[in-house]
């Protein structure tokens, strides 16, 4: 079946660089590609996306850069803050499902050293 | 507008013993979506509804049954609950031609 694998599972960085966290998906012809972020004991929150006719998107410090060749897509943090920590969702869509079932990697933890 | 609500918050239940998680959105969305997120697996799809009275299996079905009780709610039963079922439980909803999926706040399970 799809799979969405996640690296890395955890990821350290100091205050002030960056992060990147890499999702790679099996079903080519997948076409919708969000990023969660969920602090402890909290909801996941949609913090962006990418579909699959766009190569990267920015939003502030966040951007999503997809690799459909390679079938890969990642996240990049720049500037970290701690308040950027939290767990990291990857996830993807199949458009095979034709039933709108996504398909999530297992997570990332993200940890911003003051 | 509450967005999507679950009840309750948490629960703890015994071996065999049955319950339903409710949830329900008030964003007039057609699809919902119940989620299981265990440690270090990520969310994983139980079921999924496209809209008001049906249902489709997710990853992960067995031991479960759902009910899209109208276009609000949908419900998530354990009939005999077991120990691998202790987990955080999210509902999500989607809205008719769009990606986004919105999340509840989750209901945490523990099974003894």
């Amino acid at each position: 079946g799809e799979n969405v694998e996640q690296h890395p599972s955890t990821l350290s960085v100091q205050e002030g660089d960056s992060a990147v966290i890499k999702c790679t998906y099996s079903d080519s012809a997948s076409n919708y590609f969000p990023w969660y972020k969920q602090e402890l004991g909290k909801r996941p929150q949609l913090i962006i996306d990418i579909r699959s006719n766009v190569g990267e998107k920015k939003d502030q410090r966040i951007a999503v850069t997809l690799n459909k060749t390679a079938k890969h897509f990642s996240l990049h943090i720049t500037e970290t803050q701690p308040e950027d920590s939290a767990v990291y969702f990857c996830a993807a869509l199949p458009s095979t499902s034709g039933t709108y079932k996504y398909i999530f990697g297992t997570g990332t933890r993200l940890k911003v050293l003051a | 507008n509450a967005g999507v609500t679950q009840t309750p918050k948490f629960q703890v239940l015994k071996t065999g013993q049955s319950m339903t998680l409710q949830c329900a959105q008030d964003m007039n969305h057609n699809s919902m979506y119940w989620y299981r997120q265990d440690p270090g697996m990520g969310l994983r799809l139980i079921y999924y509804s496209a809209s008001e009275g049906t249902t489709d299996k997710g990853e992960v079905p067995n031991g479960y049954n759902v009910s899209r009780l109208n276009k609000r709610e949908f419900s998530l039963r354990l009939e005999s609950a077991a120990p691998s079922q202790t987990s955080v439980y999210f509902c999500a909803s989607r809205r008719g031609g769009s990606y986004e999926q919105y999340f509840g706040p989750g209901t945490r399970l523990t099974v003894t």
